[in-house]
């Protein structure tokens, strides 16, 4: 079956630095790519997604790049901030239509 | 505002109570879910619906209930034989469930068995 895996954190940066979160899949056929943001307490907000290979999802200083050749949809912000604290969750949707989910990777920025 | 509203926030129940969770939206989206999350953990797929009155079976219903008599509603009941109920569940719903469709979640509601 399709699955999805991120890198494990917790990851732990300072203000402004780089952030990479690394997602690869495996999936038939051709899914659509998500990433997903959960802050402490919350449900989930869709943060980028991109549906077909090499389509670029961005929103809020955040991007990541569909990869089929890699089966990779990696997630980059090139300046964090505090508020950037949180759990990241790459998912995809293939052709079961069913939405398969990363284990998460908690992020925590330090002022 | 349109979105997605999960009753109560917090919810303890004493074991060997049945529960249910509300989920309701005025998004005038066709597809309802219900997910599990656990600490550390991804999320797991309860149950899903695709239209009114037609719900189907996710990875891990055992346990759980789940009704859509209105488009906007999709409760989920926590029956007393799902072992471990302690878990925040999340509802969610899509305009489809196509391949592009889009889920949009809820706030969450954190059950606790005591």
């Amino acid at each position: 079956g399709d699955s999805v895996t991120q890198m494990e954190g917790p990851v732990t940066l300072s203000e402004e630095a780089f952030l990479t979160i690394n997602c690869t899949y495996t999936a038939t056929g051709y899914p659509s790519l998500f990433w997903y943001v959960q802050y402490p307490g919350e449900g989930l907000q869709l943060l980028l997604k991109a549906t077909k290979a090499d389509d670029k999802g961005s929103n809020k200083g955040f991007e990541a790049t569909y990869r089929k050749e890699t089966t990779s949809f990696h997630l980059e912000k090139g300046s964090v901030q505090v508020s950037d604290s949180a759990v990241y969750f790459c998912a995809l949707i293939g052709d079961d239509y069913k939405l398969s989910f990363g284990a998460g990777t908690t992020v925590t920025v330090r002022a | 505002d349109g979105g997605i509203t999960q009753s109560p926030k917090y919810l303890f129940r004493k074991e060997g109570q049945n529960v249910t969770l509300s989920c309701e939206q005025n998004l005038n989206h066709d597809a309802m879910y219900w997910y599990r999350q656990d600490p550390g953990q991804g999320l797991r797929l309860i149950y899903y619906s695709q239209i009114v009155n037609d719900f189907q079976k996710g990875d891990i219903a055992e346990g759980y209930s789940v009704s859509r008599e209105k488009k906007e509603s999709f409760p989920l009941t926590v029956t007393s034989a799902q072992k471990n109920p302690t878990a925040f569940y999340l509802c969610a719903s899509s305009m489809g469930q196509g391949r592009t469709d889009t889920q949009y979640f809820g706030p969450g509601t954190r059950l606790t068995v005591l």
